[in-house]
């Protein structure tokens, strides 16, 4: 089946840095979500994008659907300890349910 | 509105017991689906539902049994608990599919722990 990459797993980063996670994909997708999970959370959507090239911002968030289709990416603007969690990238996989990649834990020093 | 509803939250088993964890919607939506969390493996799909009457299997079915009788509940059954089982259990709904202009909603999770 299709496989979204993360990469990194984990970033530790300092309070009011910027941070930036992609997602790679051996296939096409043309849908791509961006989720996150809080601590003991189900995950909840962020972004979603739908278009090749699309940009799309959510606050301090902003993701980009790559060109190729085959990549996306997530950016955070700024952080702030409520930033901590784990971020996932997923795609529809054909009409099956959502594929996730294995996310990017983020953890924010003040 | 409570979204998506999992019940119980924390479960402990001995191995070759066998539980029934609950999910419930109030969305009326059509699709659900359970996933397993592992730590640094993401979120795997176990089983889903496209509607009432049907389902179908995820990448790791095995030990799990379905069944969607109404359009709210999806339970998920653990036949006889193996300890390769422990693992947080999400369970999401959405109105029309996965993905494109729709939105998967999470319940919170049931923690399971098989000894």
């Amino acid at each position: 089946g299709q496989q979204l990459n993360q990469s990194p797993q984990s970033m530790f980063i300092q309070e009011g840095e910027d941070v930036s996670m992609n997602c790679t994909s051996s296939s096409i997708f043309n849908t791509w979500l961006w989720y996150k999970q809080d601590p003991g959370e189900g995950p909840v959507l962020l972004i979603a994008l739908y278009k090749a090239g699309e940009l799309t911002s959510n606050g301090r968030l902003t993701a980009q659907f790559g060109i190729t289709r085959k990549d996306s990416f997530l950016n955070i603007s700024a952080s702030i300890p409520s930033d901590v969690g784990i971020y996932f990238c997923a795609g529809p996989s054909g009409n099956t349910p959502l594929v996730f990649g294995k996310g990017t834990r983020l953890s924010v020093i003040a | 509105n409570a979204g998506v509803t999992q019940t119980p939250k924390f479960q402990v088993l001995k191995t070759g017991q066998s539980m029934t964890l609950q999910c419930a919607q109030d969305m009326n939506h059509e699709y659900m689906s359970w996933y397993r969390q592992d730590p640094g493996m993401g979120l795997r799909l176990i089983h889903y539902s496209v509607g009432a009457g049907i389902t179908d299997q995820g990448e790791v079915p095995n030990g799990y049994n379905v069944s969607r009788s109404t359009t709210e509940d999806f339970p998920l059954r653990l036949l006889s608990a193996a300890p390769s089982q422990t693992s947080v259990y999400f369970c999401a709904s959405s109105h029309e599919g996965w993905g494109a202009y729709t939105e998967a909603f999470f319940g919170q999770g049931t923690r399971l722990t098989v000894v």
